[in-house]
């Protein structure tokens, strides 16, 4: 069965780091493209980060520059790096498998219950 | 606000059937980019519905169907129920932001 389960969110002051862990089960992390995606209080999802098999990774423009996504293949885990943390990154942050369709776009079928980060004075 | 736009909200009598609409552009779904949707109540986690367009994944009723065309796509939900209420979010991916994107979302409410 596959299981993905965040952690390591919390309150943080703006201008500090947090990092996300994402611990996979059911798959290898490493055989697929794993993704980071949030939800800001009272508005939709917003992707964030994508790692690829080729270990090729892709950010949005908000958190470029900022965030680090990468993997541990020996624990099987995603880790997402927050650095700088601006009070509009407050939100819950999942993660997700991604899946190819046909070489024409990627899917999530799988996803956490997600973490929530508070960036606060 | 989003590449990709949604409907804010639609609402339906248990039993009907209801659309909600993703338009995008060129840079996305014009471009050939495949479309997929997701139900996601709060506090839980974001569920897959509709895959390339049209496709099911294992598990989901034969209630929810997907189209696509030009720079736009729909999904369908047809016999309403209570457990269908929650919002719905269209995902693609848009080749001029290199990013993966999604719709704003729409609340989806069953009267």
């Amino acid at each position: 069965e596959v299981q993905l389960v965040e952690s390591g969110g919390g309150l943080v002051q703006p201008g500090g780091s947090l990092r996300l862990s994402c611990a996979a089960s059911g798959f290898t992390v490493s055989r697929k493209y794993m993704t980071w995606a949030r939800q800001a209080p009272g508005k939709g999802l917003e992707w964030v980060s994508l790692i690829n098999r080729e270990d090729s990774t892709y950010y949005a423009d908000s958190v470029k520059g900022r965030f680090t996504i990468s993997r541990d293949n020996s624990k099987n885990t995603l880790y997402l790096q927050m650095n700088s943390l601006r009070a509009e990154d407050t939100g819950v942050y999942y993660c997700a498998r991604g899946t190819i369709y046909e070489s024409s776009g990627t899917y999530f079928d799988y996803w956490g219950q997600g973490t929530l980060v508070t960036v606060s004075a | 606000q989003s590449v990709l736009t949604q409907p804010p909200s639609v609402s339906g009598a248990p039993g009907q059937r209801v659309t909600i609409s993703c338009t995008g552009s060129s840079s996305n779904i014009g471009a050939g980019y495949d479309v997929h949707w997701y139900q996601h109540l709060l506090g839980t986690a974001p569920k897959l519905v509709i895959y390339g367009n049209s496709n099911r994944p294992s598990g989901v009723p034969d209630r929810f169907s997907g189209s696509k065309s030009g720079t736009s796509a729909s999904l369908a939900i047809s016999g309403l129920q209570a457990e269908d209420e929650a919002d719905y979010y269209c995902q693609s991916h848009d080749s001029r932001l290199s990013a993966w994107v999604f719709g704003g979302g729409t609340k989806l409410t069953v009267l």
